[in-house]
């Protein structure tokens, strides 16, 4: 089935330790994106990537990188100047030239740091 | 500066009555599309409806549509009939067509519909 995957669902951190999540997607969409969603509020852009090895900033991208190497993959680290890391993040794609190009979200990985 | 303001926190509606959530919007671009999203307590997101800025009609589908007045800046998602299965978050979103196809999305509305 096409879709998109995060994992993990569920994540653990000590405070000042690195983490990484992944995104995979089997659509064949160009663009990615990372956001983070804390409780009760929206969500919150970090960053995003139309292309392969091309991804911009976005309104919270203190504390985290990401890395674009190949279309189907959009890794997102956690680093440990990220503050407050403990949130919901949410990957999303879709294909860039769709009339509508809604976004196609993952599950979500949940992260609680420690 | 590109910008998504949902000013109601959060709304209840009788079932099988009509509601109307509130989505205002700030962007310079002339080219930009507009979405609604609805986040259930499960966490997942779906995709409602979607309404591009050169879009001359009101989008609608199903018991969705979009009322978009493009000189108040605003696109209000209307749900006709609500039922309990409505009950969730409810996200609007602006997607910007030029420099990069940056999304952002509103703060939300959470819908409670009441039996």
């Amino acid at each position: 089935d096409g879709g998109i995957t995060q994992s993990p669902k569920y994540l653990f951190r000590k405070e000042g330790q690195n983490v990484t999540l992944s995104c995979e997607q089997n659509l064949n969409h160009d663009a990615m994106y990372w956001y983070r969603q804390d409780p009760g509020q929206g969500l919150r852009l970090i960053y995003y990537s139309q292309i392969v090895n091309d991804f911009q900033k976005g309104d919270i991208a203190e504390g985290y990188s990401v890395s674009r190497e190949k279309k189907e993959s959009f890794p997102l680290t956690v680093t440990s100047a990220q503050k407050n890391p403990t949130a919901f993040y949410l990957c999303a794609s879709r294909h860039i030239g769709q009339n509508t190009g809604e976004l196609f979200f993952g599950e979500g990985s949940r992260l609680t740091v420690l | 500066a590109q910008k998504i303001t949902q000013t109601q926190p959060g709304m209840f509606v009788q079932e099988k009555e009509a509601v109307t959530l509130d989505c205002t919007y700030d962007t310079s671009d002339q080219s930009y599309g507009l979405f609604w999203y609805k986040q259930p307590s499960s966490g997942e997101m779906i995709f409602l409806i979607y309404q591009g800025s050169y879009d001359e009609q009101n989008a609608t589908e199903g018991r969705y549509s979009l009322n978009f007045q493009k000189a108040r800046k605003s696109a209000n998602l209307v749900i006709s009939a609500s039922q309990l299965g409505d009950s969730a978050m409810y996200f609007c979103a602006m997607r910007e067509d030029t420099g990069g196809f940056k999304t952002i999305f509103g703060a939300g509305t959470r819908l409670f519909v009441k039996a």
